[in-house]
Formats: C-alpha cells, structure tokens, sequence
C-alpha cells in the first residue's frame, strides 16, 4: 500500500516563510501533489511534481525527491489567508492517496 | 463552467435511515471519484469510475455503501442502512484523464456533503 506523513500542525507569521514536509511509503507512483483545504470548503489543487526538484508556481514552490521518498511545500511572504490544511497525495494508477494533511496557522 | 455539484450540501438524518449523495461532475471529464473525510481517517477513496464505469471500489467500506454512474452527468453514492459512523464529509471530484503528467493531475472536488448521522 501506500502512506504519507505529515506534521499534524504548523504555525508561522505574516510574511514569513514556511515549509510543510511529507515523508511517503510506496511500491511505486507517478507523482506528488499538494492540495489546499480552507475550514468547510473543498481541496483545491496548488502544484504537483512528476520529477525531482523544484516546482514554483507565484509564492507557492514544491519539491520531490524520490531518493528520499521526501517532498516539502514552500509557502512564502504568508498571508492570513495562507491560514488553511494542505495535504500531499501519491499520484498512483488513476487514483491519489492523502495525507492526513497539515493545519497552517497564520498569525500576525 | 460551473464546477463539481454536489448535493444536498448538508444531510442530517437518523441511523436506519437511507442517504442519498449526488455528484454532477464537470462536463468532458471522464474519471469521477467518491472520497470521504474525517478528522481520524482523512481523506479516503470510497470508488472511482472511469467513463460511467466503476474501476475500484475496494474503498467502500461494506456492503451498506452502494455508488452508481447511469450517464457522464451523474453519480450517487447511497448509503442503506445508515449508521452514526458514516457521519463524514462525502466529496465528489473529477478529472480528465488518469492523472499522473502535469496537464491532467488536476482532482477537482466538489463542496462536499455534511453528513451527520444520529
């Protein structure tokens, strides 16, 4: 099967700069996503990585190393909406495994 | 285009009771999948189909759980009879393609249905 984890919580300030890790398990995937999830609203996608390295997209980055089975979503100059869970998922056969995700807390 | 639909947005209903979940995907897209959400489990894979057929339905966790795709507009995900631990948000999602190159990987989630179970 497949895993991932994830630190439960996270705090940070605004206008600083974050780092959420995902540490995985798997026989094999395609990828690595990152998704956004404010309080009762839906997931919604930030980036995906299909090889290792760097993915910037605006003050969003994300990276993948599969020698590791690692990958971290790099949340810059944040923002009080930034305040939200982020969740990595394996991309496999047409299907993706979730973390349990990640609460961003965004203070002042 | 409008989105992922679904509805009813809340359920609240009493254990013994059937629920019915409804999923409008986006249109053109052909793979539709069920996920449930808790605080405990996640986000869980119930099934997913791909072109109105059902691919993998290992996720469904027993036999009260029953989904149905009858067009490319449509799915249900049912629940008879309902219990207390089936309170869970239920989204739907949609994409074009089986995922795994940087143009399709996008799962677009619908708003989710509130399921509250007493």
């Amino acid at each position: 099967g497949q895993s991932l984890e994830q630190p439960s919580e996270v705090t940070a300030v605004e206008g600083a700069i974050v780092q959420i890790n995902c540490t995985y398990q798997t026989s094999g995937f395609y990828g690595l996503s990152w998704y956004q999830q404010h309080d009762g609203g839906a997931p919604t996608f930030l980036s995906y990585n299909a090889l290792d390295g760097l993915e910037e997209t605006g003050r969003f980055s994300s990276f993948l190393s599969r020698s590791d089975s690692y990958g971290y979503l790099l949340l810059q100059e944040l923002q009080m909406k930034d305040s939200a869970s982020y969740f990595c998922a394996l991309s496999g056969y047409s299907t993706l495994t979730f973390g349990k995700g990640t609460m961003l807390l965004v203070s002042p | 285009d409008a989105g992922v639909i679904q509805s009813p947005r809340h359920e609240v209903t009493e254990m013994g009771q059937e629920v019915t979940l409804r999923c409008k995907p986006i249109s053109g897209h052909d793979y539709l999948f069920w996920y449930r959400q808790t605080m405990m489990r996640g986000l869980e894979l119930l099934i997913y189909f791909n072109n109105n057929v059902p691919i993998d339905d290992s996720g469904m966790p027993e036999d009260r759980f029953s989904a149905k795709m009858p067009n490319a507009s449509f799915s249900t995900l049912k629940i008879q009879p309902s219990e207390p631990r089936d309170s869970a948000v239920y989204f739907c999602a949609s994409r074009r393609g089986q995922g795994g190159t940087a143009t399709n990987e996008k799962l677009f989630f619908g708003s989710g249905t509130q399921l509250s179970v007493l």
